[in-house]
């Protein structure tokens, strides 16, 4: 059964800063890798979408990378902004599926 | 792009009653959606899958019986929370996916507070 490991769970950086949070799957047969950002009491919002044949999504300060030899995962953030504290997941899918496993969250807090 | 609802956003019901949630694409067509369940601090867990007209896919350890899951329609799928309790109570997201669409799409969940 996949597994799915974020590190940090929680994350605190000044305002301005570079950061990377980690994502790392036991199965290493991932499909779909995807990342979102959940702020709280809310759903989630996608923000970079990996597809099979891909290995990196950017968008504007978002880079995301797959890995899938390792089963890992990295969501760069650049120029961090207060706007951009919430809780990001990751989530990926196998080959043939739509259902996502989701890893538990890094919180990030970015201190004004 | 692709745009969930879900209704109600938040409800508060007695223990013992039934609480009904309803999930819709609302410019697509849904032939899968999935019930998701988020406890505070926790990751997302899947319930559910269900194509629609047809009986839904439930994961290890959710009962089918108590939640009750409905997908009549290529637009509308609802949950059931029959026989509440407090232990229920939890954040519950519902997802859609569709022919030619690689991905979910996310409703913006609904929470249900079990008294």
């Amino acid at each position: 059964k996949q597994e799915v490991t974020q590190i940090p769970a929680a994350l605190s950086v000044p305002e301005g800063e570079n950061l990377v949070l980690n994502c790392s799957f036991t199965d290493s047969a991932i499909y779909n890798l995807q990342w979102f950002r959940q702020d709280p009491g809310k759903g989630l919002t996608s923000l970079l979408l990996i597809q099979s044949s891909q290995r990196e999504q950017t968008s504007g300060r978002l880079n995301a990378s797959l890995d899938k030899s390792s089963g890992r995962s990295t969501l760069y953030i650049a120029a961090s902004q207060p706007g951009d504290s919430a809780t990001y997941l990751c989530a990926g899918t196998g080959a043939g599926s739509y259902q996502l496993t989701f890893g538990k969250g890094t919180k990030l807090s970015v201190i004004p | 792009g692709a745009v969930v609802s879900q209704h109600p956003s938040w409800v508060i019901c007695k223990s013992g009653t039934s609480v009904k949630i309803e999930c819709r694409s609302l410019d697509f067509q849904a032939t899968t959606m999935f019930w998701y369940r988020q406890f505070p601090k926790q990751s997302l867990m899947l319930m559910a899958t269900s194509n629609e007209g047809s009986k839904a896919t439930y994961e290890q350890g959710v009962e089918k019986d108590k939640f009750l899951i409905n997908h009549a329609s290529l637009t509308l799928s609802t949950l059931t929370v029959t026989s509440a309790h407090p232990e229920d109570s939890s954040f519950y997201i519902c997802s859609a996916s569709g022919r030619g669409l690689n991905e979910q799409y996310f409703g913006p969940g609904t929470r249900l507070t079990v008294t």
